[in-house]
């Protein structure tokens, strides 16, 4: 159990579908991330929020809409995706801006999109 | 901007042979530097890490060392088991902004009995 729970591990939709991605933590941090794990290439960093705040978006499709209700909650809303998108999505917790602990990740969900 | 170099996998061993992952990395200032450890199947979990230059992060047998003068972080294991196959990566986190982890490409080791 690393603290952090993503569902669904896994996912497979069409194009046309929408779908979401839930991740929970309840390590009390007040900072959450979603990445995106690709083969062969970095992983890239999609979405920060602090304290329920989004304070980051990498320049991410409008396909991909996050949401914060809490902090220990964080979605990531799909919609019209394209084969492309297909990746493992990771979410990660950290205490505060500094993430001084380093970042707690989930097992993240791996999306095939069809 | 700010980046870490990996270098290429997969790093093929045969069980207890010594281990290093070479990690370099470019920053403005001081970063605090990061080995994290990815098994099959599963997310990134943090194996070790090193917040000042000369400082030597270490767990289950892992280490690895902060040098400024090289911008390195290395990784090294003196006697590797075939349980330490994995995706291993080499992450900054920035000192300035928003602190964010930045993090390289990842090696894969692949440990054979």
């Amino acid at each position: 159990e690393t603290g952090v729970t993503q569902t669904p591990r896994h996912l497979v939709m069409g194009m046309t579908n929408k779908k979401s991605l839930k991740c929970e933590q309840h390590l009390g941090h007040n900072a959450m991330y979603w990445y995106k794990q690709s083969a062969k290439k970095p992983l890239e960093l999609m979405f920060v929020y602090s304290l329920e705040e989004r304070v980051e978006n990498n320049s991410v499709p409008s396909r991909f809409s996050p949401e914060c209700p809490n902090s220990s909650h964080l979605f990531l809303h799909l919609h019209t995706l394209q084969p492309e998108d297909s990746a493992l999505y990771l979410c990660a917790s950290s205490q505060g801006r500094e993430g001084a602990g380093g970042y707690t990740f989930g097992s993240g969900t791996r999306l095939t999109v069809v | 901007g700010n980046s870490v170099t990996q270098m290429e996998g997969p790093v093929t061993l045969s069980e207890e042979a010594f281990l290093t992952i070479n990690c370099t990395y470019t920053a403005t200032g001081y970063p605090s530097l990061f080995w994290y450890v990815q098994y099959p199947g599963e997310g990134l979990q943090l194996l070790l890490k090193a917040t000042k230059a000369d400082d030597k992060g270490s767990n289950k047998g892992f280490e690895a060392t902060y040098r400024k003068e090289t911008t390195s972080f290395h990784l090294e294991k003196g006697s590797v088991q075939v349980s330490d196959s994995a995706v291993y990566f080499c992450a900054l986190r920035e000192n300035t902004g928003f602190q964010k982890l930045v993090f390289g490409t990842g090696t894969r080791l692949l440990v054979s009995p």
